[in-house]
Order: C-alpha cells, then structure tokens, then sequence
C-alpha cells in the first residue's frame, strides 16, 4: 500500500520559514513526481506545485502565488520530498498536503501550516 | 488561468438515488496529445481528498462502478448511480491541462 506522511507544520509569524516533509513508502519513490497542494480553513483545494522525478530531470514547477518563495526539493535515498518555504504570508495559513504523481494519485494525511503574529 | 465552476454547491440524496455533479471550465480542456486533464476527488470528512476519476471518465484504482464521469471540451459531469452513506463529503473536479493547476470550489454531499 502506499503510504505519505507530511510534517514540520507548525505556528509562524509572517516573512519567517518553514521546511515540510513528505516521507514515503510502498512504491519506488524515485520513480514518480510529487505534488504540494493546500487548503485554506474552510476553503477549496489549490495546487501549489510539484517536483519531477530525475528522469524527467527533477524540475520543479511552482504556482505563482508561491514562486520564488517555496523550494522543492527530494531524497530519494530516504524516500522524502521537501518543501521549503519562505516568506511566508498570512494567506499561506492552511493544510498542506504531498501527493504521488503529477495529477493527485495518493495523498498524505496532511499538516498545518499557521502564518501568524 | 483556468477557472472551474461546480454546481451544484451542496445537495442531498437519499440513499439508493442518483446524483450528478457538474464542473465547467473557462477554457477548453482538450490538450495537444488528445487527451482531457480533467479530474474529481472526494474529500470525505476529516480526510484527505481521494482521487476517484482521470482523465474525464477512467475510474482509479478501487472506485466503485457506481462513479462515472463524462464530457468533453469544457464541460464534465460526475455521476454516482446510486448514493451510499460511505460517499458523503465534497467532490472537487480539478484541471490538469494548463498551469497553474485549478480547482472547482467543491460540492458538498450529504445524505437525507
């Protein structure tokens, strides 16, 4: 079965960083792409970006309310995806969650992300 | 971007009866392979969104064949044949054609 786990949320104030952690298992973790999408309180879903595999070159695409601010990055050794994030902003508060492929195959449970002062 | 327009926002069906979730796109999600990037997830209660369609109408893996979904261009629909108690919470459609990625607002599902 596959499974994802997301950590490193947390409370932080405004313009400060925070790295997430996605660790997987149950498949070949170098083998696919992997994808941040978030969730506001009580709001809809939105796509934050995703990292290729090192087949595909290990690029990453951002969205742009997140581009230049959020890094992606993998170990494939240890079967973990990264995000870093800096800058933050209040309306980057939400659930973030990592999924498996470029379109939301798997999902992890989630962690919370809370910018505030 | 994409904007991506469900409706409707919330319904409730009796157990048993169809439902149909409609998600309209501001642009046409036909790409240039031929293929249709459209998607529908179900976020039930206090979990994480689960992806139950691709690609307009291929059910993932473990769906139930009571999912279908339909359309083309720029609109879809997501029909369930017969509602069961374990298909309550919000439906999103989602677009996969263009960057950035895009989300419909979600429909709520509950059951009467």
């Amino acid at each position: 079965d596959v499974y994802l786990v997301e950590s490193g949320g947390g409370l932080v104030q405004p313009g400060r960083s925070l790295t997430l952690s996605c660790r997987g298992s149950g498949f070949t973790f170098g083998d696919y792409v992997f994808s941040w999408f978030r969730q506001a309180p009580g709001k809809g879903l939105e796509w934050v970006g995703f990292i290729r595999n090192q087949a595909l070159g290990g690029t990453s695409v951002y969205a742009p309310s997140v581009m230049g601010r959020f890094t992606f990055s993998r170990d494939d050794s240890n079967n973990i995806a990264y995000v870093e994030m800096s800058g933050l902003k209040i309306e980057d508060t939400g659930v973030y969650f990592c999924s498996l492929g470029g379109n939301g195959d798997y999902w992890g449970q989630g962690t919370l992300v809370s910018v505030s002062s | 971007d994409i904007v991506m327009t469900q409706s409707p926002l919330s319904l409730s069906v009796a157990p048993g009866q169809p439902a149909t979730i409609s998600c309209k796109s501001s642009q046409s999600l036909l790409y240039s392979d031929g293929k249709t990037y459209l998607y529908w997830f179900l976020q039930k209660p206090g979990q994480s969104p689960q992806l139950l369609m691709y690609e307009v109408s291929s059910r993932f893996s473990g769906v139930p064949d009571r999912f279908s979904g339909s359309g083309s261009g720029t609109d879809f629909t997501l029909r369930i044949s017969r509602v069961e108690a374990e298909d309550v919470g919000i439906y999103h459609c989602m677009q996969a054609t263009r960057f950035p990625l895009t989300f419909g607002q979600g429909t709520r599902l509950d059951i009467k």
